[in-house]
């Protein structure tokens, strides 16, 4: 059984571009978290997905941050138009449940815009 | 809207020594879980509480929810150089709530 598979690991992008992160949960799960982490910091939360449904997007910008998770295929975090601001580490985890569940974690994405 | 503090944010601990990291929640907890997060890696699961009071423990490891379930302490006993990394707290205030995390207790271990 799979982990949770984030691509790509490491993705550079110029000011202005946009950013794609993919999050494929373990087989099973239907809870997405995004979480974004800058350097020697702590996991901030972004939104939380359930097929096909947002369910708490309180953590994410109002602007230029979007997510989505279809009921076929992997979650998407999309930034547009990117500032120097947005690198960071950028964290998916999945639960079975959102009740009582442990969630696993992706390996990251590292965003670096330049 | 609901906060998860851990303290402390640092902790530098010769090997062989004791380590303890606290988490307090501003509001009652569902459940309650810790992670570890290794230098460059990812977070991943350690355990998870629910019961008010409840006690439990991985070998070295010691884990405690508080009776209101608004606080949770980490205990690891006997540091090792493995346990060097950041360990998280997150809770949920509901069933199918987010998980919120605290912002982490680095650990670092002197040889």
């Amino acid at each position: 059984n799979a982990g949770v598979m984030q691509n790509p690991r490491h993705l550079v992008r110029r000011r202005g571009q946009e950013a794609r992160l993919r999050c494929s949960p373990m087989k099973g799960h239907s809870h997405v978290y995004w979480y974004r982490q800058l350097p020697e910091e702590g996991l901030k939360f972004m939104v939380y997905l359930q097929k096909e449904n947002i369910i708490d997007e309180s953590g994410m910008p109002k602007e230029r941050f979007s997510a989505e998770f279809p009921k076929e295929g992997p979650s998407i975090l999309r930034i547009q138009q990117v500032v120097r601001g947005d690198s960071a580490a950028y964290f998916c985890a999945s639960s079975s449940s959102g009740g009582r569940t442990e969630a696993f974690f992706g390996q990251g994405t590292r965003l670096t815009v330049v | 809207g609901q906060q998860v503090m851990q303290i402390p944010q640092y902790q530098h601990v010769q090997e062989g020594e004791d380590f303890t990291t606290y988490c307090n929640s501003s509001t009652t907890l569902s459940n309650i879980q810790w992670y570890k997060q290794r230098p460059g890696g990812h977070p991943v699961f350690l355990i998870q509480l629910v019961k008010s009071g409840e006690v439990k423990k991985q070998k070295r490891l010691t884990f405690q929810f508080g009776e209101a379930k608004k606080n949770s302490s980490l205990h690891i006993t006997a540091t090792q150089t493995t346990d060097v990394g950041t360990y998280f707290c997150a809770g949920r205030v509901n069933r199918d709530d987010k998980i919120i995390f605290g912002k982490g207790t680095r650990l670092h271990i002197l040889p």
